[in-house]
């Protein structure tokens, strides 16, 4: 089956420097990437996702890339604020399955 | 308002003893799914849904049932808890029958088996 290994497991940076999370994916046929937020005592969020006919997307501060060869997608985000620091979780599926494998989450700290 | 509701929100119960952790949503999807949340386990997929009386495995079914007679309901049962079921569980649910789509969570269950 699929498995989603997510680095680094905690992030700390200086609000207004920028934050990359990477994920990679064992089986090359899953064409769905969503990642997922969650503040502190909250449910999880989609903040953006990815689909494999497309390799980068961006939503205001938030950048997503896909590379399919190394099968790796990363998530980007730039000028962070205080409001940023949350978990982060990157997800993979498979086109014939119904199933969403999760990393095992990213704790980022923005350092004000 | 469009949301997923889940209850109870927090619940300390002994081994053995069974409960039910009711989950409901009011947007007509046609997925649903549970996840249980551990520290450094990321979230991990009990079982899921595709439509009324769909019910399938994910990763770790072993201790759970489900059951989805109404659309708009996924209970999770747990026959006989035990204590390595201590979690925080998340239901969600998205538009549609695959996992091209957002899905929706429940503000989550603390569950402590004792």
């Amino acid at each position: 089956g699929e498995n989603v290994e997510q680095h680094p497991s905690t992030l700390s940076v200086q609000e207004g420097d920028s934050a990359v999370i990477k994920c990679t994916y064992s089986d090359s046929a899953s064409n769905y990437f969503p990642w997922y937020k969650q503040e502190l005592g909250k449910r999880p969020q989609l903040i953006i996702d990815i689909r494999s006919n497309v390799g980068e997307k961006k939503d205001q501060r938030i950048a997503v890339t896909l590379n399919k060869t190394a099968k790796h997608f990363s998530l980007h985000i730039t000028e962070t604020q205080p409001e940023d620091s949350a978990v982060y979780f990157c997800a993979a599926s498979l086109p014939y399955g119904n199933k969403l494998v999760f990393g095992a989450g990213t704790i980022l700290r923005v350092k004000s | 308002e469009a949301q997923v509701t889940q209850n109870p929100r927090y619940l300390i119960t002994v081994t053995g003893k069974k409960l039910t952790v009711t989950c409901s949503q009011n947007m007509n999807h046609e997925y649903m799914s549970w996840y249980r949340q551990d520290p450094g386990l990321g979230l991990r997929q009990i079982y899921y849904s595709m439509n009324v009386e769909v019910t399938d495995k994910g990763d770790v079914p072993e201790g759970y049932k489900v059951s989805r007679k109404e659309k708009r309901n996924f209970p999770l049962i747990l026959e006989s808890p035990s204590p390595n079921q201590t979690s925080l569980y998340f239901c969600a649910s998205s538009f549609g029958q695959g996992l091209s789509y957002e899905q929706y969570f429940g503000p989550g269950t603390r569950l402590t088996v004792t």
